[in-house]
């Protein structure tokens, strides 16, 4: 079984300064990973994925996050954030060797709030 | 355009009644799922189902229930028997046990019991 740790719940920042969202995981099968991004009142919209090949994932809206399989991370990174960037993050994990089915395990989500 | 679409966005629902929510995918995704999300709880898996005819309980399915009858979709009845079920909603599918896991989500039905 998988589990997702997002280490903080909540991260403040100034626009156009840089950001960093941490994601840890636990695996003991090999893993495909995610980050989603979910706005107010909307449903989750993919950001990025990493399946294989380069640990260094660029997605939309500027951000890219790196898979580091020694550490267990895969952290979201965008290097000058916009107010529109306010939302919810969610990292998630699969199993890459087919045991859970396809299914997604969820981390708690960090809300990420711009300020001008 | 592909996609999921859950309807409706906005429920209001009176203690005791039964509701239902839908959840419609032109994808020709073998694998449906049903989320609740609650502020600071992340999202909470209520029932999946991975072919046709079939599904099973998810993490907190007590209060609720499911039909897939068709592969485009899979609606959700939330019970009287849920003893707290003012919350958002989100309805998701997959292509299946042998794909990534990757969700495409709908926009949400937001429920709150009067």
């Amino acid at each position: 079984a998988q589990s997702v740790t997002q280490l903080d719940s909540q991260v403040p920042v100034f626009e156009e300064a840089p950001v960093e969202l941490r994601c840890n995981y636990s695996s003991s099968v090999s893993v495909y990973l995610f980050w989603y991004v979910q706005y107010p009142n909307q449903g989750l919209q993919l950001l990025l994925k990493y399946l294989s090949g380069s640990t260094l994932v660029k997605g939309i809206n500027g951000f890219e996050a790196e898979f580091n399989k020694s550490q267990t991370s895969f952290h979201l990174r965008k290097p000058s954030v916009h107010i529109s960037d306010t939302a919810e993050y969610f990292c998630a994990v699969s199993d890459a060797g087919g045991t859970s089915y396809g299914k997604l395990t969820f981390g708690q989500g960090t809300i990420l709030t711009v300020h001008p | 355009d592909g996609g999921i679409t859950q309807s409706p966005k906005y429920l209001f629902r009176k203690e005791g009644q039964n509701v239902t929510l839908s959840c419609e995918q032109n994808l020709n995704h073998d694998a449906m799922y049903w989320y609740r999300q609650d502020p600071g709880q992340g999202l909470r898996l209520i029932y999946y189902s991975q072919i046709v005819n079939d599904f099973q309980k998810g993490d907190i399915a007590e209060g609720y229930s499911v039909s897939r009858e068709k592969k485009e979709s899979f609606p959700l009845t939330v019970t009287s028997a849920q003893k707290n079920p003012t919350a958002f909603y989100l309805c998701a599918s997959s292509i299946g046990p042998l794909g990534t896991g990757e969700l495409f989500f709908g926009e949400g039905s937001r429920l709150t019991v009067l």
